[in-house]
């Protein structure tokens, strides 16, 4: 058990739509990273925050937002859905900028 | 760009073998890391080393060393005494730098080991 802690597990839903992919971070880890795990793609650095900001951005859709709140938990929100949005979401948290970075279990996202 | 090249897709072993993944990397940045995580059929993504750019010594975690050779950009993990739990995906990482001082993973695509009884 990494310490990570990410819901749903699995989610389904339609094109077109929006969702919410939840993430608590280890217990005094202030900086959460989220990344997309597909077939073609493998593992892509999304969006990371540090305490509440933005540090930095990789292959973020503009459909796609996320924000980390003050008791530090992430929410990653999709939206305008597309089939080539499913895939398995991570969240990883580190204790700071530079540390080893633990990954949740996933959240595995499937577009019918 | 930071990039991290895994050329095994596959690899095999007998259990209670050793066996070893290679990783190459290609950054210019002098102060970087590097890590192995392990991703069982389950999906989820496990921390099993790390290996920093000034670390003089190879790191080892139990079971698991990195090799790392600095002038060849190598970091092979070496698995030692295979046991069939360790049949997975397993990925090579970077730390790599972003703006603002912060970084981000950038990962290999993976080798598939199955341990075989």
């Amino acid at each position: 058990d990494s310490g990570v802690t990410q819901t749903p597990k699995h989610l389904i839903t339609a094109t077109g739509q929006r969702v919410t992919l939840r993430c608590s971070p280890r217990s005094g880890d202030l900086s959460v990273y989220w990344y997309q795990q597909s077939l073609d793609q493998g593992l892509q650095f999304l969006i990371q925050y540090y305490n509440g900001e933005e540090r930095a951005k990789g292959n973020i859709l503009e459909r796609f937002s996320a924000q980390q709140f003050p008791d530090l938990h992430s929410e990653l929100n999709l939206s305008s859905l597309e089939l080539g949005d499913s895939a398995l979401y991570f969240c990883a948290s580190s204790v700071d900028l530079k540390g080893p970075q633990h990954f949740g279990d996933g959240t595995r996202l499937s577009i019918l | 760009a930071q990039k991290i090249t895994q050329t095994q897709p596959g690899m095999f072993v007998q259990e209670k073998e050793a066996v070893t993944l290679d990783c190459t990397y290609d950054t210019s940045d002098q102060s970087y890391g590097l890590f192995w995580y392990k991703q069982p059929s389950s999906g989820e993504m496990i921390f099993l080393i790390y290996q920093g750019s000034y670390d003089e010594q190879n790191a080892t975690e139990g079971r698991y060393s990195l090799n790392f050779q600095k002038a060849r950009k190598s970091a092979n993990l070496v698995i030692s005494a295979s046991q069939l739990g360790d049949s997975a995906m397993y990925f090579c990482a970077m730390r790599a730098s972003s703006q603002g001082g912060s970084e981000k993973l950038v990962f290999g695509k993976g080798t598939k080991l199955t341990v075989n009884p």
